[in-house]
Order: structure tokens, then sequence, then C-alpha cells
């Protein structure tokens, strides 16, 4: 069974840093490009990242660029985002979820984690 | 950037009846939409690529039409549990965006 599992979410100041690990299995984790999605409380679905499989590619929202920053250890088959300069409007759900293309960008994702909390307050 | 536009932003129905969500870009993106179904406090789940074509496991009732700039995603006979937020979004470039999500409540 393919599945995501996110962990790393949690509270933290304004300014402040924190890193979010997704766990992947039940597919070639390598062959698939992966993204990061995020929901505010109460608001609507909002893309953050995409890296693709090799992790030679990335792609990032303007609301998140130059602060944060995606990775993929292919030998662990885990996807992060490491995120800095923190802002209360990052505060949200964050999702991480896979592309079904193989060794290619579909830029739809077709399997999505639970997603992981993270509040941004002082 | 494409912008996404869904209506309506909410909509009641009653079991068995029909429904139909419009979405709406900002610029012409062929078939690449795409449409998730998201219940409370779960993870979005796709349930049409490609403008059309259903996913896997996904019930023959929700179908997909539509390209170019307009899309349409429809539910033929409502069951109770299809009442959730439905997004489309599109792939055709970067920024990947996501319409506003159209809310279906029981009626």
């Amino acid at each position: 069974e393919v599945q995501l599992l996110e962990s790393g979410g949690g509270l933290v100041q304004p300014g402040g840093s924190l890193r979010l690990s997704c766990a992947a299995s039940g597919f070639t984790f390598s062959s698939y490009a992966m993204s990061w999605v995020r929901q505010a409380p109460g608001k609507g679905l909002e893309w953050v990242s995409t890296i693709s499989g090799s992790g030679g590619s990335t792609y990032y929202a303007d609301s998140v660029k130059g602060r944060f920053t995606i990775s993929r250890d292919n030998s662990k088959n885990t996807l992060y985002v490491q995120m800095n300069s923190l802002r209360a409007e990052d505060t949200a759900v964050y999702y991480c979820a896979k592309d079904p293309g193989t060794f290619a960008f579909y830029y739809y994702m077709d399997v999505w984690g639970k997603g992981t909390t993270v509040t941004v307050s002082s | 950037d494409i912008q996404m536009t869904q209506s309506p932003s909410s909509l009641s129905a009653f079991v068995g009846d029909r429904v139909t969500i419009t979405c709406r870009a900002s610029q012409s993106i062929s078939n690449y939409l795409n449409w998730y179904q998201q219940k409370p406090g779960k993870a979005p789940k796709l349930l049409i690529y490609a403008a059309s074509s259903l996913q896997s496991g996904v019930p023959s009732r929700f179908s997909g039409s539509g390209s170019g700039t307009d899309f349409t995603l429809t539910i033929s006979s409502l069951q109770p549990e299809d009442f959730a937020t439905y997004y489309c979004q599109q792939s055709y470039s970067t920024p990947i965006t996501f319409g506003q999500g159209t809310r279906l409540e029981i009626k």
C-alpha cells in the first residue's frame, strides 16, 4: 500500500525554523516527484513546493521562495521541507503528496499524507 | 500565475440529486485540470485528472469535462458520503494553483 506520513510539525515563534519530514512507503520513491501543499485554518489548498525524483529540480511558490527549502533523501525514502523565517501566515496543515508521473512532472497529486500542523505564534 | 475560480462557493443539495461544479481558468490550460474531494479533518483525495479521467477506485457517478478555460465536475446521483469540499487544480504550469473550493452540503 502506498503511504505517506508527515512529521515535524509544532508550535514555533515568528522568525523561527522548523523541518518537516515525510516518510514514504509502498512505491519506488526515487521515481516520483513529490510536493508539499498547505492549508491554513479554514482556508483552501495552497501549493508550496515540488521536487523531482532525483532532487535535481525544485519549484517554489513565491510566498515561500527564499525561506523554504525542499529536499529528499532517496536512500531513506523521505521528503523534507526546511522552513526558515517563519511568519504567522505560514500557520497551516502541511501535506506531502506524490506526483503520479514516473520520471516526469505531471504537477498533480495522486497520493496524500494525513498532514502535520505548523503553528507560528508568539 | 493562472487563477482558478470555482462556482458556486457553496451548494446545498439532496441525496440523489445531480450536481455540477464549475471551474474557470484565467487562461487556456488545455485539459490540465484536476479535481479533489476533501472531507473535514482529512487530506484531499484525487477524483479526476486530465479534466475527464477518473482516478482508480473513484465511483463512476463522478465525471469531469471541459477544456481550455471552462471545466465541470458532475456528480450524477449524490450519496451521503459525497458531502465534502471540492477543489479544482491546474497542472498546466507552475505555480500550481487551486480553486478556492466548493462546499457541498446536505439540504
